[in-house]
């Protein structure tokens, strides 16, 4: 059960520009999302999260968006480096009983 | 503060054979969550551990089990293995307190010839 869905399996950008990834998921109940980066040979890296009761959570560089009416959630980077090229999971879940992630977007950022 | 441990980093076994996977979580950490990502595919939720106890589990047939220790370290067993299994098996930890985000080890590479 395809529950979380990222729908862009690689994305490119240029340094300095935004990055936007995107999540979509099908299930109402959820109320925590959260997005990982994951390099190579490495287990995932908690990036940032939101609850269900807010829209917006920003952290440096980096953004997310929650449009609960769509179920859809984002994530902006602002100005992408080379660095940050790397897979981005989204993860969902219901009061934390079980968590739910897309299947990744490999971000590559070109200088 | 040391991050979450995993071992062995690598594996290769042969259809039928038992495999366990070993975990060790953030000190403090009382949950523990298994993960399995086969190539191409995200990451499918397996096994939950808090407290010593099973708190959920994934559409995963029951030769994959598992337990959590006193100490909250926690074990993966897979038996009678077959070739889909060969995957990158991700152990992650957390606080069982709202909004706190759970954190990986680097995995174990499972090949399975």
């Amino acid at each position: 059960d395809q529950q979380v869905k990222q729908n862009s399996p690689s994305l490119s950008v240029q340094e300095g520009r935004i990055s936007i990834l995107n999540c979509d998921y099908t299930n109402s109940m959820f109320d925590y999302f959260l997005w990982y980066k994951k390099y190579p040979a490495e287990g995932p890296t908690f990036l940032i999260s939101i609850s269900s009761i807010k829209d917006k959570n920003e952290d440096g560089r980096f953004t997310v968006f929650l449009n609960k009416s769509a179920k859809h959630l984002s994530l902006h980077i602002v100005p992408s480096q080379p660095g940050d090229s790397a897979v981005y999971f989204c993860a969902a879940s219901h009061n934390f009983n079980k968590f739910y992630f897309g299947s990744g977007t490999k971000l590559n950022v070109k200088p | 503060e040391a991050g979450v441990t995993q071992s062995p980093t690598h594996l290769i076994k042969t259809r039928g054979q038992q495999v366990t996977l070993r975990c060790s979580p953030i000190s403090g950490h009382t949950s523990v969550y298994w993960y399995q990502q086969a190539l191409g595919l995200g990451l499918q939720f397996l096994l939950w551990y808090d407290e010593g106890e099973e708190r959920n589990r994934g559409n995963f047939p029951p030769r994959f089990s598992g337990r959590q220790f006193p100490n909250y370290s926690s074990e993966l067993n897979v038996n009678a293995l077959e070739l889909e299994d060969s995957a990158l098996y991700l152990c992650a930890s957390s606080l069982v307190v709202v909004w706190e985000p759970q954190h990986f080890g680097d995995g174990t590479r499972l090949s399975i010839l």
